[in-house]
């Protein structure tokens, strides 16, 4: 059972254009979500986090909202630039067991183009 | 620093071979975690340490992997014997305990168990 999906195997944009990934959970009990992003023969890298005390935060292109009453997250990428395609995770911490468990999705790759 | 550093970066084996695969993690950090990324299941949680200590190794698929981390740089995952269905990338990451919420990955092992 998929605690965290990401509905959207890929995405594809404009250069300049906003990118809006999104993510859902079922398991209310997460307490902190992260995206990663993630470049071929790469491991993943942090890029924002929220607590699930709030709803929002903005860091420079990178924004990510958290619906918690939908429990729904979704990355805004304003402007999109083609160095930013890649495969991004959304993931959740916690759920009930360990506090340093990340649970992921699958990703979503993005393709943005010139 | 360096990043988490991951030994070797491709391996192909024969069914029932012993895989070895290697993790040094970021020093200072208190956290490794282990990951395996299939198409099927996405980014999974295998087992992760405490200051070397297992602290949760319920995503483990089988008793023919195991992990251990003898010091705080070093860590492997074995599979004895190995099958086809291990055939995956694996991910080794690292965590301080002052930014819990953030893990480190390294650039993973692609593994191909003929």
């Amino acid at each position: 059972d998929q605690q965290v999906k990401q509905n959207s195997p890929s995405l594809s944009v404009q250069e300049g254009r906003i990118s809006i990934l999104n993510c859902d959970y079922t398991n209310s009990m997460f307490d902190y979500f992260l995206w990663y992003k993630k470049y071929p023969a790469e491991g993943p890298t942090f890029l924002i986090s929220i607590s699930s005390i709030k709803d929002k935060n903005e860091d420079g292109r990178f924004t990510v909202f958290l619906n918690k009453s939908a429990k729904h997250l979704s990355l805004h990428i304003v402007p999109s630039q083609p160095g930013d395609s890649a495969v991004y995770f959304c993931a959740a911490r916690g759920g009930g067991g360990s506090n340093y468990k990340l649970t992921f999705g699958k990703g979503t790759l993005l393709t943005v183009n010139p | 620093d360096a990043g988490v550093i991951q030994s070797p970066r491709h391996e192909v084996t024969e069914m029932g071979q012993e895989v070895t695969l290697r993790c040094k993690p970021i020093s200072g950090h208190d956290y490794l975690f282990w990951y395996r990324q299939t198409m099927m299941r996405g980014l999974e949680l295998l087992i992760y340490f405490n200051n070397n200590v297992p602290i949760d190794d319920s995503g483990m698929p089988e008793d023919r992997f195991s992990a251990k981390m003898p010091n705080a740089s070093f860590s492997t995952l074995k599979i004895q014997p190995s099958e086809p269905r291990d055939s995956a990338v694996y991910f080794c990451a690292s965590s301080p305990l002052s930014v819990r919420e953030t893990q480190y990955f390294g650039p993973g092992t692609r593994l191909l168990v003929l």
